[in-house]
């Protein structure tokens, strides 16, 4: 069965500071694709990286940083030197490969708090 | 066209009503997904259509609920009777083909009904 777990529910921090989401994933695919999605207070999910299963070099865009290991199921987001408008929930999603029709399995999302 | 439309962003209705949320995908995308989000969650599958085909359906989608996707262009997702515990954000997105694509979102119709 697939399945996205964020255990982190909520995160506050300080601007400036650095803060990793963390995602773990199962599924039975030996193909898959991994994302992740912000949702700021207007509602709308932006999306921010795709990784392949068969890829797991990390990567960085600015201040955005992600860890796939796929020794440990895992997806881990890092924003480095945070900033106010970071705050958002943040969401972590899966798609087999072998679902034709590519629906996405979300986790339940971490709502990070970015303070001044 | 920047962007997935949906209309109206915001739906009160009175339980037992009926009610019919509009998308607008990208207009190149062929697929296009509903999904539901209650407070605190992810967004949960609903279905999803190729085109004009509505080719998966989550158990989630009880009879009340009902998607077409006339011509393959905009789709509408109608809730019958409506109860308390529709009470959702309702999300659409839309993508090109294949595992290896991104989708995107639209801002949602938030549903209350009381």
């Amino acid at each position: 069965a697939q399945k996205v777990t964020q255990a982190q529910t909520e995160i506050s921090v300080v601007e400036k500071e650095d803060v990793t989401l963390d995602c773990v994933y199962e599924t039975r695919d030996t193909t898959y694709y991994l994302f992740w999605y912000k949702q700021p207070p207007s509602g709308e999910l932006v999306f921010l990286i795709r990784r392949n299963s068969f890829d797991e070099q990390n990567e960085i865009s600015g201040r955005y940083s992600w860890n796939f290991q796929k020794s440990t199921s895992s997806f881990n987001f890092t924003i480095t030197a945070s900033q106010v408008v970071d705050s958002a929930v943040y969401f972590c999603a899966l798609r087999e490969a072998g679902n034709q029709g590519g629906k996405l399995i979300f986790g339940q999302g971490t709502e990070l708090s970015v303070k001044p | 066209d920047t962007g997935v439309s949906q209309d109206p962003r915001h739906k009160i209705t009175k339980r037992g009503q009926n009610v019919t949320f509009r998308c607008d995908p990208i207009s190149e995308h062929n697929r296009l997904y509903w999904y539901r989000q209650t407070l605190g969650q992810g967004p949960e599958f609903l279905t999803y259509f190729q085109n004009e085909a509505q080719l998966e359906k989550s158990r989630l989608l009880s009879d009340r609920f009902s998607a077409e996707r006339p011509k393959g262009s905009f789709s509408t997702l109608e809730i019958q009777r409506t109860e308390q515990g529709d009470s959702a954000m309702y999300l659409c997105a839309s993508s090109s083909t294949g595992g290896n694509t991104e989708a995107f979102f639209g801002q949602g119709t938030r549903l209350t009904v009381v």
